[in-house]
């Protein structure tokens, strides 16, 4: 069955510097995709980056980078120059038509 | 259109009662999912859509529970006789499927979810 890993409740960091949230999946697809989102309080899933599992290349969107390891198959988020704003809740997901997600990460970005 | 939309935004209703929630998409997307994510956990998927079609349910989604989309347009998720532990946040998400290549997932756009409580 289709499991999403985030072993971290919460993770903090300075403001400016980087920070990286992992995730491990558990798939038994050949093909699949993987994702990350944040939730603020309103509630709102916001889509922040995508990963193919055919990529060779780590996807990266601004900030946000994936990087991915097969073999290991983990998918860690990695916020360079973190923000106040980046404080709030982020979820890895795997999928598919039945997306699953991980049970979440709190970031809080000291200043 | 600026993206997912979901009414009502809450919804506090007793134990007993049927509550119906609306979702409508992005204009453009053929797929609509439904989740539901309680405190302190991911979103668990519910059900999805590919036009009108309802496509895949997942066990969670109890014979008290009816998902619709008639047009293939908006959604609705009825929920008959709540009982208090379908207090939750329900969210919706809709996607453009991509019809070529292997299938790797669709980016979803999620709305901003209806949180119902049963007292």
């Amino acid at each position: 069955a289709q499991k999403i890993t985030q072993t971290q409740p919460g993770m903090f960091v300075q403001e400016k510097e980087a920070v990286t949230l992992d995730c491990t999946y558990d798939t038994s697809d050949q093909s699949y995709g993987l994702f990350w989102y944040k939730q603020p309080s309103s509630g709102e899933m916001i889509f922040l980056i995508y990963q193919g599992s055919y990529d060779e290349q780590n996807a990266t969107e601004g900030r946000y980078s994936l990087n991915f390891q097969k073999a290991r198959k983990s998918a860690n988020l990695v916020i360079s120059a973190s923000q106040l704003g980046d404080s709030t809740m982020y979820f890895c997901a795997e999928g598919g038509f039945k997306t699953i997600f991980g049970a979440g990460t709190r970031l809080f970005v000291k200043a | 259109d600026t993206g997912v939309s979901q009414n009502p935004r809450h919804k506090i209703t007793k134990r007993g009662q049927n509550v119906t929630f609306r979702c409508d998409p992005i204009s453009e997307h053929n797929r609509l999912y439904w989740y539901r994510q309680t405190l302190g956990q991911g979103p668990e998927f519910l059900t999805y859509f590919q036009n009108e079609a309802q496509l895949e349910k997942s066990r969670l989604l109890s014979d008290r529970f009816s998902a619709e989309r008639p047009k293939g347009s908006f959604s609705t998720l009825e929920i008959q006789r709540t009982e208090q532990g379908d207090s939750a946040m329900y969210l919706c998400a809709s996607s453009l499927a991509d019809r070529t290549g292997i299938y790797l997932g669709d980016t979803q756009y999620f709305g901003p979810g209806t949180r119902l409580t049963v007292l």
